[in-house]
């Protein structure tokens, strides 16, 4: 079975633009959850969504945003980019909205600059 | 307001050696988890504790719950390097659902 995937891997933008990350779950995967990791505020949770609906939202600002499709794939939005946003964005996989092991992507490192 | 916290932060030890990594948080939890990180890659899963009094090992880990206690404990036994790595405790919550809050992580690095 394949995994988690992300794409892209690596995004470099600068500030004020807006990007878009894609998160592709482990077939028959209905939950996407999206994590931001930076070396200050460590790994902090963003949202998760459950077959096309948002279950729970982080403390982040209304820049950030997602979404999920009927095949489950999940995209995240972040509009008006800061240099605060730099940092590796992971999502997680999992069959339902409350299960013992969410399957992590490879992440996407986004550069703000 | 839910809080993880990891004990610690960083840790370099011997080959050969044991040591322990200290997860505690703060609120009621149904579960908790230990990831392991590399640099530069993604979270793989180690453990999940479901209960009270859980003991779970894999080689040279082993995890125990005190929920009680409100304490996780990641026990390495006769440390080698390939387990350098940063090491992560998580627990659900604070609302239901695939939501995880995570401790700092603790940077292990084992020298030969």
């Amino acid at each position: 079975k394949a995994g988690v995937t992300q794409t892209p891997r690596y995004l470099i933008k600068t500030r004020g633009q807006q990007v878009t990350l894609s998160c592709s779950p482990i077939s028959g995967h209905r939950s996407v959850s999206w994590y931001q990791q930076t070396p200050g505020q460590g790994l902090q949770f963003l949202f998760e969504y459950f077959s096309e609906t948002q279950r729970n939202k982080g403390n982040f600002p209304g820049r950030f945003s997602g979404r999920q499709f009927s095949n489950s794939r999940s995209e995240m939005n972040v509009s008006t980019l800061e240099l605060g946003d730099s940092a590796l964005y992971l999502c997680a996989s999992s069959p339902t909205t409350y299960t013992e092991t969410q399957y992590f992507g490879p992440g996407t490192r986004l550069l703000v600059l | 307001e839910l809080k993880v916290e990891q004990n610690p932060l960083f840790l370099s030890m011997q080959e050969g050696k044991n040591y322990t990594i200290y997860c505690n948080y703060s609120t009621t939890s149904d579960r908790l988890y230990w990831y392991r990180q590399d640099p530069g890659k993604s979270l793989e899963s180690l453990f999940v504790l479901l209960s009270n009094g859980a003991v779970k090992q894999e080689g040279r880990l082993m995890a125990s719950l005190d929920t009680k206690a409100r304490l996780s404990t990641l026990h390495i036994t006769a440390a080698v390097h390939d387990l350098s790595a940063t090491y992560f405790c998580a627990v659900d919550g604070p609302n239901a659902g695939n939501m995880l809050t995570f401790g700092g992580g603790t940077r292990l690095m084992v020298k030969p």
